[in-house]
């Protein structure tokens, strides 16, 4: 089945380092490709998307690929801050009898120290 | 756009009881919404999906009569945890979608705790 693979974490770096996650994925058809970030306590914020191979979502210093022939979409950012301190969640989307649900990784929590 | 509010954000209730979540879509009609549950540390589990008239379908291992789920409205959608035990404790989160393939938007979550 469709399914999902995120480096684990945690992930601890210093603030101003170069952030890379890996996601992965395996899926029929092609998916729509998500990443989420979850602050302590609350819900899920969409971070990037792409929708199609070779698009590339960003948003806030955050990028990503979708690379169709590696089947990845790794998250990646020049110079994290201690504000990026979350944990992220690599995503898709597809059909699925006839209902396109989210199939969500396991989650990558990232520390950024000062 | 595409705010999604639940309610209420935290909840505690004795073992036994029944509580109510509501997710609401605030400036959108959501034709789809649906239910997660996180556990501490670990990814989203579907709970179940609804569709606005209709009952709702539910994940393999997700008891039906446990979590009564209602999407009265395009609006609207309630998840009832009855009788619930402490192993119910959990964070629940909903999302909705417009249309059948788009994009999902998350409500912030609603920590239960039983005990």
């Amino acid at each position: 089945g469709d399914s999902v693979t995120q480096m684990e974490g945690p992930v601890t770096l210093s603030e101003e380092a170069f952030l890379t996650i890996n996601c992965t994925y395996t899926a029929t058809g092609y998916p729509s490709l998500f990443w989420y970030v979850q602050y302590p306590g609350e819900g899920l914020q969409l971070l990037l998307k792409a929708t199609k191979a070779d698009d590339k979502g960003s948003n806030k210093g955050f990028e990503a690929t979708y690379r169709k022939e590696t089947t990845s979409f790794h998250l990646e950012k020049g110079s994290v801050q201690v504000s990026d301190s979350a944990v992220y969640f690599c995503a898709l989307s597809t059909a699925s009898s006839g209902t396109y649900k989210y199939i969500f990784g396991t989650g990558t929590r990232l520390k950024v120290l000062a | 756009g595409a705010v999604v509010s639940q309610h209420p954000s935290r909840v505690i209730c004795k073992s036994g009881t029944s509580v109510k979540i509501e997710c609401r879509s605030l400036d959108f009609q959501a034709t789809t919404m649906f239910w997660y549950r996180q556990f501490p540390k670990q990814s989203l589990m579907l709970m179940a999906t609804s569709n606005e008239g209709s009952k709702a379908t539910y994940e393999q291992g997700v008891e039906k009569d446990k979590f009564l789920i209602n999407h009265a409205s395009l609006t609207l959608s309630t998840l009832t945890v009855t009788s619930a035990h402490p192993e119910d404790s959990s964070f629940y989160i909903c999302s909705a979608r417009t249309g059948t393939s788009g994009e999902q938007y998350f409500g912030p979550g609603t920590r239960l705790t039983v005990t």
